[in-house]
C-alpha cells in the first residue's frame, strides 16, 4: 500500500539552529516527493520536489531535500532555521501511475525558539 | 495575485443544512481537486476532475458531491453535513501533465458545522 511516515509531530529548534525533518515512503513503482508547507489558516505551498535525476534537491526559503532509495526516505533540512519558518510541513508521495494523486504525510509542526 | 481562489474563507452551517463551496482558479488548469483537512491530520483526497472526467475516491462518503460546470469553477457540494464534516477544505489544481506536476493550493475553506 501506499504511504508517508513523517514520525516526528512537533519539532522545536532555536533559531539560527539547523533542521532536519524526516519523512518515509512506501510506493510500489517509481515515486515523486514533495514537500509542502502550511502555514497557520493557509493553504499548501510547494518547498521542492523530486522526480529524478540528482538525489539532493534545492527548494525555496534555502530548503533542501535529499532522496534515498535505499531507506526509502525523502528528508528536509535547512541549516539555519529563521523565525518565519514555524509551520506544518508535510511530505507527500505521488507517481505516474497515481493518476495525479498525491499522498500525504501527517506532518510535522515545527516551532522556532527565538 | 491569487491563482486557486476559495470563498468563502470561512464557512458556518448548521447541521444537515445543506452548504456548498467554491473554487475557482486562473492557472487554465486541466485538474482540480478537493481535498478534506482535519485539525492535526493529512490533507485527504475527496475527489478530482480531469477536465470533465469525475474521479471519486473509494472512501469518500456520499454525503460529499462536486460539479465542474467549466475550466475554471469547481465546488464541493455537501448534502447533509454533519459534525464529523468539520474540517479545512482545500481545493487544488495541477495541469494534469501524469508527472505529477506541482499542485498549486487555494487558501482553503474552514467549514464549522453547528
Amino acid at each position: 500500500a501506499q504511504s508517508v511516515t513523517q514520525p516526528d509531530i512537533h519539532i522545536t529548534v532555536s533559531e539560527g539552529a539547523s533542521l532536519e525533518l524526516r519523512c518515509n515512503y512506501s510506493y510500489g513503482a517509481t515515486p515523486y516527493l514533495f514537500w509542502y508547507v502550511q502555514s497557520p489558516g493557509q493553504g499548501l505551498q510547494l518547498l521542492l520536489k523530486y522526480f529524478s535525476g540528482d538525489t539532493l534537491v534545492q527548494g525555496i526559503k534555502g530548503f533542501e531535500a535529499e532522496f534515498k532509495r535505499s531507506q526509502s526516505s525523502f528528508n528536509l533540512r535547512k541549516p539555519s532555521v529563521h523565525w518565519s519558518d514555524a509551520a506544518e510541513y508535510f511530505c507527500a508521495v505521488g507517481g505516474m501511475d497515481s493518476s495525479y494523486k498525491l499522498i500525504f504525510g501527517s506532518g510535522t509542526r515545527l516551532l522556532v525558539r527565538p | 495575485d491569487a491563482m486557486v481562489i476559495q470563498n468563502p474563507r470561512y464557512q458556518v452551517t448548521q447541521f444537515g443544512k445543506p452548504v456548498t463551496l467554491s473554487c475557482s482558479q486562473t492557472l487554465n488548469h486541466n485538474v482540480m481537486y478537493w481535498y478534506q483537512q482535519k485539525s492535526s491530520q493529512a490533507p485527504k483526497l475527496l475527489f478530482h476532475y480531469y477536465d470533465k472526467d469525475f474521479n471519486n475516491e473509494a472512501d469518500t462518503p456520499d454525503n460529499f458531491q462536486s460539479r465542474r460546470p467549466n475550466t475554471s469553477f469547481c465546488f464541493l457540494d455537501i448534502r447533509s453535513p454533519g459534525l464529523g464534516d468539520a474540517a479545512m477544505y482545500l481545493c487544488a489544481t495541477s495541469r494534469g501533465d501524469r508527472d505529477n506536476e506541482k499542485l498549486f493550493f487555494g487558501s482553503g475553506t474552514q467549514l464549522s458545522v453547528l
